[in-house]
């Protein structure tokens, strides 16, 4: 399917754990960028990434790491998961003429 | 950096009726001003943008103005209709800066 999609759409984990947030699009963009969404704060940029193997932090990146190895997928991990890490992820890609397409979003909750 | 701030923080309106959100932001530098919409359990997408060259861009029933000397910008929603209820999200960038800015969203409620 053409787009970006993101998995799972749903995860329940455990504080300290470790969880992959995965990230896959098929317009070969060159940028990508993951984003939390919470009540209050609307959409804040974690990490962003200009090309495979090119990443750099956003608004709030502590406690996430990021890679790139191939252009169409941008993996999202939190090393240890803390309670103020649940919470709504998205990921996008920017067209060529800025605009950004974002996934459907995974809902993550720390317990 | 940049900072966003959007107003109202909810906003209810019949149906046929006109909604506004309007929107400031801090960086002079920036000239990119998208808006999203945003309904329940999606993610957000992208409805109508504006660069800092053009005063004002019309699509169908929705308007977007900027006032670069104030540093505003605001969505306009003509004749409602229920489809028309999401939160939307104004943002802003630079050309050379990919990273957008978000404001916290407005909730928009049509009333049959």
């Amino acid at each position: 399917d053409a787009g970006i999609t993101q998995s799972p759409r749903y995860k329940i984990t455990e504080t300290g754990r470790q969880v992959t947030l995965m990230c896959h699009q098929t317009w070969s963009h060159s940028y990508m960028f993951w984003y939390r969404q919470d009540l209050g704060h609307g959409l804040r940029l974690i990490y962003y990434s200009a090309a495979a193997d090119i990443t750099d932090k956003g608004e709030v990146p502590d406690g996430y790491v990021v890679s790139r190895s191939k252009t169409e997928n941008f993996p999202l991990t939190l090393e240890s998961a803390t309670r103020s890490q649940t919470s709504v992820y998205f990921c996008a890609s920017q067209g060529l003429f800025y605009e950004q397409y974002f996934g459907p979003g995974t809902r993550l909750t720390v317990t | 950096g940049e900072n966003v701030e959007q107003h109202p923080s909810t906003l209810s309106v019949q149906e046929g009726d006109s909604a506004v959100i309007k929107c400031t932001y801090s960086d002079s530098a920036s000239n990119y001003f998208p808006w999203y919409k945003q309904e329940l359990g999606k993610g957000p997408q992208l409805i109508i943008d504006i660069r800092s060259n053009v005063g004002e861009k019309k699509d169908q029933r929705i308007a977007v103005t900027l006032n670069k000397t104030a540093k505003h910008f605001s969505l306009h929603i003509t004749e409602t209709q229920p489809e028309d209820s999401a939160v939307y999200f104004c943002a802003a960038s630079n050309f050379g800066n990919e990273k957008l800015t978000f404001g916290t969203g407005t909730r928009l409620t049509i009333i049959p």
